[in-house]
């Protein structure tokens, strides 16, 4: 089955402690993508990666990182989260330009 | 930028009403118009999309038609189901090398048996 897998599902954490969002899709799509979604702002893109080795920032990328080593996977990394972080987060692949972007089902993170 | 203006919710209806959400956009280009759809406790999936001008999106009984001149997306359902209760999510995308997703906030929508 075609999917965007994220994991963890749910995190409650705190302030300081380092941690990554796996995000893995098994559709060999080159563009992947996180957003985080607030109440009231909607959707907005952290990072982006074209494809494996080439990534770029989003409109909200500050506190975060990505790598893509591998075509599969894009993770995304808070080195230092903060409590300004707690939100849900959602990963997203697409197969090609202006192709729709798949999504997976979201990591809901509380930082405390 | 590009931003994308909906309808404010929450949306209740009763089961078989007529449902619209009204989408603005604006934008420098010619962006490609989507939908997605929320059910609680998922990510977001494709309902249906726009690439030009005057074209219409269907599925699942749900229509938009991209409208240049007034630059909506409005998304309308003749008949409602309770199944249909979600978080509706009017998008847009200019292509380029990113082809990011602009959303709007976002509508709820609760259908009530």
């Amino acid at each position: 089955e075609a999917q965007v897998t994220q994991n963890p599902r749910y995190l409650i954490t705190v302030t300081g402690k380092k941690l990554t969002v796996t995000c893995s899709q098994n559709m060999n799509h080159e563009y992947m993508s996180w957003y985080r979604q607030d109440p009231g702002l909607g959707l907005r893109q952290i990072y982006y990666s074209m494809n494996v080795e080439v990534t770029d920032k989003g409109d909200v990328p500050e506190g975060y990182k990505v790598s893509r080593k591998e075509k599969r996977n894009f993770p995304l990394i808070l080195e230092s989260p903060s409590p300004n972080q707690t939100s849900l987060y959602f990963c997203a692949s697409r197969p090609g330009t202006a192709q729709p972007q798949h999504f997976g089902d979201g990591t809901r993170l509380s930082i405390l | 930028g590009d931003s994308v203006t909906q309808m404010e919710g929450p949306v209740t209806l009763s089961e078989e009403a007529f449902l619209t959400i009204n989408c603005t956009y604006t934008a420098t280009g010619y962006p490609s118009l989507f939908w997605y759809v929320q059910y609680p406790g998922e990510g977001l999936q494709l309902l249906l999309k726009a690439t030009k001008a005057d074209d219409k999106g269907s599925n699942k009984g749900f229509e938009a038609t991209y409208r240049k001149e007034t630059t909506s997306f409005h998304l309308e359902k003749g008949s409602v189901q309770v199944s249909d209760s979600a978080v509706y999510f009017c998008a847009l995308s200019e292509g380029g090398s990113n082809y990011k997703l602009t959303f709007g906030k976002g509508t709820l929508l609760t259908v009530n048996p």
